[in-house]
C-alpha cells in the first residue's frame, strides 16, 4: 500500500524559499498511470492545489502561485519535491503530498495524502 | 477557476440521521467532482470519486450523486465517527479547485 510522508523545516523565514520533499514508499513513483501533487490548508481554512508533476518530469502549476513555485522529482529515490520563494505569512500553511489519480473516463483525485506537515513564515 | 460552493457551511445532526452536503460548480464538470473527508488533525481522505463512485474501503452509508454543475455527498445514517469536515473538488479543468468545507457536527 503506497504511502507518503512530507519532511522539511517546520520554520521559514519571510522572503526565503520553503523547501519539502515527499518520500513515497509502498510502491515506485514511477510506476503507474500517476501525477504527484502538492496541496496546502491554512490553518483554520480550506485547501489550495499548489501543483503536479508526472513521473517524466512534466508539470503543471496553481496560476495563483506559478511564479514562485518549482516541482521536481527524484525517480531514483521516489521523492518529489516542493520549493515555494519569496514566503511571506500568507503561506503559512499545512503542506500535504498527495497521489494524483486518474481514469480513463477522466478525471483526477487525491489518494492517498500525506500525513502534512506545518510550515510558519516568521522571523 | 472554476469556483466550488457547499452548502451549508456547518451542520449539527443526531446519529443515525441522514445528512445531505451540496456542492455547486460555477460552470459544468461533467462528472469531475470528488469528496473527502477531513477529520480533526488530520490529513484529507477520499471517499467518492468521479462524482458517485465509492473509493475502496468506505462505509456503504456515503454515497454521492449529481452531474454538471450540481452535487451531493449523503450520509445515510450518521455515525459518530463522521465527525468531520467534508470537501468537495473538481478535476475538469486545471487549476483543481475545492469548496470550502461542510463541518458536520454530531448533536
Amino acid at each position: 500500500q503506497v504511502q507518503l510522508q512530507e519532511s522539511g523545516p517546520g520554520l521559514v523565514k519571510p522572503s526565503q524559499t520553503l523547501s519539502l520533499t515527499c518520500t513515497v514508499s509502498g510502491g515506485s513513483i514511477s510506476s503507474g498511470d500517476y501525477y504527484w501533487s502538492w496541496i496546502r490548508q491554512p490553518p483554520g481554512k480550506g485547501l489550495e492545489w499548489i501543483g503536479y508533476i508526472y513521473s517524466s518530469g512534466s508539470t503543471y502549476y496553481n496560476p495563483s502561485l506559478k511564479s514562485r513555485i518549482t516541482i521536481s522529482i527524484d525517480t531514483s529515490r521516489d521523492q518529489f519535491s516542493l520549493k515555494l520563494s519569496s514566503v511571506t505569512a500568507a503561506d503559512t500553511a499545512v503542506y500535504y503530498c498527495a497521489r494524483d489519480c486518474s481514469s480513463t473516463r477522466g478525471g483526477h483525485w487525491f489518494d492517498p495524502w500525506g500525513q502534512g506537515t506545518l510550515v510558519t513564515v516568521s522571523s | 477557476d472554476i469556483q466550488m460552493t457547499q452548502s451549508p457551511s456547518s451542520l449539527s445532526a443526531s446519529v443515525g440521521d441522514r445528512v445531505t452536503i451540496t456542492c455547486r460548480a460555477s460552470q459544468r464538470i461533467s462528472s469531475y467532482l470528488n469528496w473527502y473527508q477531513q477529520k480533526p488533525g488530520r490529513a484529507p481522505k477520499l471517499l467518492i470519486y468521479g462524482a458517485s463512485r465509492l473509493q475502496s474501503g468506505v462505509p456503504s452509508r456515503f454515497s454521492g450523486s449529481g452531474s454538471g454543475t450540481d452535487f451531493t455527498l449523503t450520509v445515510s445514517s450518521l455515525q459518530p465517527e463522521d465527525l468531520a469536515t467534508y470537501y468537495c473538488q473538481q478535476s475538469y479543468s486545471d487549476p483543481y479547485t475545492f469548496g470550502q468545507g461542510t463541518k458536520l457536527e454530531i448533536k
